[in-house]
């Protein structure tokens, strides 16, 4: 079992629809990081979060540390949002991070 | 504002060629990241650095060697390429500081190296 999944692996959706992309790992982490990779394959670094909730326009991430679980949201999805999602976390005290294999969400107009 | 900067984009080689991926960054950033992406797998660790003059192995660091001699730049080294090695590659930085916040920063991507070895 991988340390990340992340679900769904692809999800397609239409434009305006809210979207849930989830992550669960196995491990005690010090923080976890959302990053968007673009069609083009750059990556972008989204959040970073240790514990609660933030919110980044239309963008919003929660963490559940007990249940080991976080969620990225995405209110009135565009085509632009069209990305792969990954989900990382860095293990308490260590200096690398783990990656999820990804969310590949497309939008539809 | 230039970030971390990758070159070459996109490069082929024969088997047995040697080739050194370029990453410099201008943030002072003390972290510094090899990973290769693989089509449909997640991003894996090659080689990793915390400063100048210290580096460590990743998950995969078989058929790579990696130097790191100034804050700026992290060269990563392909001595005998292999069609194994035909990936993606991504140099990556960040601000961890051993004690306090910034220990988790964020993480800042270059653009991508993608290799292919026949």
């Amino acid at each position: 079992k991988n340390e990340v999944e992340q679900s769904p692996q692809n999800l397609t959706a239409q434009e305006g629809e809210f979207i849930t992309i989830n992550c669960s790992y196995s491990v005690g982490i010090s923080a976890l990081h959302w990053l968007q990779q673009h069609p083009g394959g750059g990556i972008v670094s989204l959040f970073m979060l240790s514990s609660g909730k933030k919110k980044h326009g239309r963008l919003i991430a929660t963490i559940n540390i007990q249940e080991k679980h976080s969620s990225l949201h995405i209110t009135a999805s565009h085509p632009r949002d069209s990305a792969v999602y990954i989900c990382a976390v860095r293990s308490q005290g260590a200096q690398k991070l783990v990656f999820g294999q990804g969310t590949r969400l497309t939008i539809n107009p | 504002n230039a970030g971390v900067t990758q070159t070459p984009k996109f490069r082929i080689l024969k088997i047995g060629q040697s080739m050194t991926l370029q990453c410099t960054q201008d943030m002072n950033h003390n972290y510094m990241y090899w990973y290769r992406q693989d089509p449909g797998m997640g991003l894996k660790l090659i080689y990793y650095s915390v400063g100048a003059g210290i580096t460590d192995k990743g998950e995969v660091p078989n058929g790579y060697n990696v130097s790191r001699s100034t804050t700026e730049d992290f060269p990563l080294r392909l001595e005998l390429a292999a069609p194994s090695q035909t990936s993606v590659y991504f140099c990556a930085s960040s601000l961890d500081a051993r004690e306090g916040s910034s220990y988790n920063s964020p993480l800042h991507f270059g653009n991508g190296t993608r290799l292919t070895v026949t």
